[in-house]
């Protein structure tokens, strides 16, 4: 059991490039959190998904971020056109169900120089 | 004012000596969590509480429901224990977690 696995660990994209993060939930783990940290700020949560269904997408911002998490595969989140202010870590976590603890990824660190 | 504050911010101290972090929230929650992230790090999960105390080594949570308040202690406390520790709360009815600042704790030899 190899835990949360987040993929690349870092990610260098130039503006205007389209960044693609990776979790792979526990397993047997069906919900997936995505949240991000910004340069010196706390962790914000971004979007909630169980298995093919996005559940709370309340933290995305309304362009250029989407995620997803399809039958088979790891969970993705998307940026597109991304810009300077995208640079950031972003963390997946998962869980069996709400009732129980989460599991934390290592994070994938996003650079747009 | 955000919905979970952590204090201190920065706290500095001499090995051996006992750790004191607090954790103060203003909404109904599910659950806490406290994690610990280590710089550049991933994120580890330490201890999730409803109710009561949860001890696990040398660090023990506590949680007053009532008073919406936690703490999170170290005792005889370890340069490795150098950390920013989080408190986390899950609002009741919602699935997402709420994050504190964090705490940035070193503790020097």
């Amino acid at each position: 059991n190899a835990g949360v696995m987040q993929n690349p660990r870092h990610l260098v994209r130039r503006r205007g490039q389209e960044a693609r993060l990776r979790c792979s939930p526990m397993k047997g783990h069906s919900h997936v959190y995505w949240y991000r940290q910004l340069p010196e700020e706390g962790l914000k949560f971004m979007v909630y998904l169980q298995k093919e269904n996005i559940i709370d997408e309340s933290g995305m911002p309304k362009e250029r971020f989407s995620a997803e998490f399809p039958k088979e595969g790891p969970s993705i989140l998307r940026i597109q056109q991304v810009v300077r202010g995208d640079s950031a870590a972003y963390f997946c976590a998962s869980s069996q169900d709400s009732s129980y603890g989460y599991t934390f990824g290592s994070g994938t660190r996003l650079t747009v120089v | 004012k955000n919905e979970v504050e952590q204090s201190p911010q920065n706290l500095t101290a001499q090995e051996g000596e006992f750790i004191t972090i607090n954790c103060s929230y203003s909404v109904g929650i599910s659950a806490l969590h406290w994690l610990q992230q280590h710089p550049g790090g991933g994120i580890v999960s330490l201890f999730m509480l409803s109710s009561g105390k949860k001890k696990h080594g040398r660090l023990i949570a506590t949680i007053n429901i009532q008073e919406k308040h936690s703490s999170l202690h170290i005792t005889a406390s370890h340069p490795r224990d150098s950390a920013v520790y989080i408190c986390a709360v899950r609002p009741q009815g919602a699935q997402k977690l709420v994050f504190g600042q964090g705490t940035r704790l070193t503790i020097n030899p």
